[in-house]
């Protein structure tokens, strides 16, 4: 089975730039979250969706940033317009919302954004 | 609001040698998860423990559901060279949803 699937794998953009981020989250899977990881803060949840709805955007770092999930196979993570202090390495990642291993979240290979 | 606190945040062996490394909370968690990120990917699930003192094994790792449900354990037996990579643990976060609280990570690196 495939697992959860992003792109770009890597996106070099100039400040001002909008840049958007495509996740495929794996198939059946009720739960979709965006995180952002960077050496001084770690893994930093964004934003997550239950059934396409998002549940919890408290980790969008401003308004900058955007996401939406029009169905349950695809989502977008937007920045426009994008800053140098965006560059990070950007998770997708997918869990099943029932049963013990609902916890269980699953990680795509992220997209590595660097803003100059 | 929760903490996951790992440790060592970094270690450097030799092949061949034992790990092992711990994930501790203030709070109580009612699952442990442990990760394996590997430079330039994404962190993949390596081990999910459900019931305080619970021992469950994947091929040389094991992982431990601490008895105060405050703490987890990871070990690495004969260690090679592909298992260097950061390894995280990762609870519930009680507060929300199927949120997941994440360690900062034990950076592992292997010298063959």
């Amino acid at each position: 089975d495939a697992g959860v699937i992003q792109s770009p794998r890597h996106e070099v953009t100039e400040m001002g730039q909008e840049v958007t981020l495509r996740c495929k989250p794996i198939s059946g899977h009720d739960y979709l979250f965006w995180y952002r990881q960077t050496m001084m803060r770690g893994l930093e949840l964004l934003i997550y969706f239950n059934n396409n709805v998002p549940i919890d955007d408290s980790g969008m770092p401003e308004d900058r940033f955007s996401a939406k999930m029009p169905n349950a196979s695809f989502s977008t993570l937007k920045i426009q317009p994008s800053e140098p202090r965006d560059s990070a390495v950007y998770f997708c990642a997918s869990s099943l919302a029932q049963g013990i291993s609902s916890y269980e979240q699953y990680f795509g290979p992220g997209t590595r954004l660097t803003v100059t | 609001g929760q903490q996951l606190n790992q440790s060592p945040q970094s270690m450097f062996i030799q092949e061949g040698e034992d790990v092992s490394m711990n994930c501790t909370s203030s709070s109580i968690f009612n699952t442990w998860l442990w990760y394996k990120q590997d430079p330039g990917e994404g962190p993949v699930l390596l081990i999910a423990l459900y019931k305080a003192g619970e021992l469950t094994s994947n091929g040389r790792l094991t992982a431990q559901f601490g008895i105060t449900r405050k703490d987890s354990f990871l070990n690495i037996s004969a260690s090679i060279p592909s298992d260097v990579g950061i390894y995280f643990c990762a609870g519930p976060n009680n507060n929300a949803g199927n949120m997941l609280t994440f360690g900062g990570g034990t950076r592992l690196m292997v010298k063959p």
